[in-house]
């Protein structure tokens, strides 16, 4: 089994719609979750992370975490084409006193079409 | 937020010779960069971790003669790819977390191309 995984893609969504990408885990004593967006060619940047269970927003995105469920997803709304990219999901399986080896899934391609 | 830079952003090289990137942390020390490959419509692959000041722990199946790293200060950390072969072409990425237990910062990314 994966350690991180997601749907691969490609997840097509209406201009103004909401883009839900979802992630599971398989280390439950994961504490860490990040969401990182990826353009074509370039590195990823952080959009969120979250450690607690429930929802965390930030302007048009919002991280759910359920860790009884192993599940943490990522919600945009009013999706805009600049939001066509590929996004992974990461976790860190250790305590948050240390950083090590924070698993990346493969990463779920979204296209916002106009 | 912090800035984490990498150089050369791309490099073309022939088979044999040796390339070095370069990850620098500008406003913050990082005690820690890890450094991941990827190749294209493929995920982030950790290749090891670099700690300042001692030894870099690869993952299984990298070669650590092969793919060297030295992180001499904490602001400055690289990776040499030695006798880079054709299968070695792919974007490296470094990244850096600001605190431990934080989230990490990526540099811009090398593509590197061996011909």
């Amino acid at each position: 089994q994966k350690e991180v995984e997601q749907n691969s893609g490609p997840l097509s969504v209406p201009e103004g719609a909401i883009a839900s990408l979802n992630c599971t885990y398989s280390d439950r004593g994961s504490q860490s979750f990040f969401w990182y967006r990826q353009y074509s060619g370039k590195s990823p940047e952080l959009i969120m992370f979250i450690y607690s269970n429930g929802d965390k927003e930030d302007g048009r995105f919002t991280a759910q975490l359920n860790k009884a469920s192993q599940y943490v997803s990522l919600l945009i709304r009013d999706s805009q084409p600049s939001d066509s990219a590929t996004y992974l999901c990461a976790v860190n399986p250790v305590m948050k006193t240390s950083y090590d080896k924070v698993i990346f899934g493969p990463g779920t391609s979204l296209s916002v079409i106009p | 937020g912090a800035v984490v830079s990498q150089h050369p952003s791309w490099v073309i090289c022939k088979s044999g010779t040796s390339v070095k990137i370069e990850c620098r942390s500008l406003d913050f020390q990082a005690t820690t960069m890890f450094w991941y490959r990827q190749f294209p419509k493929q995920s982030l692959m950790l290749m090891a971790t670099s700690n300042e000041g001692s030894k870099a722990t690869y993952e299984q199946g990298v070669e650590k003669d092969k793919f060297l790293i030295n992180h001499a200060s904490l602001t400055l950390s690289t990776l040499t790819v030695t006798s880079a072969h054709p299968e070695d072409s792919s974007f490296y990425i470094c990244s850096a977390p600001r605190d431990v237990g934080t989230e990490a910062f990526f540099g811009q990314g090398t593509r590197l191309t061996v011909v």
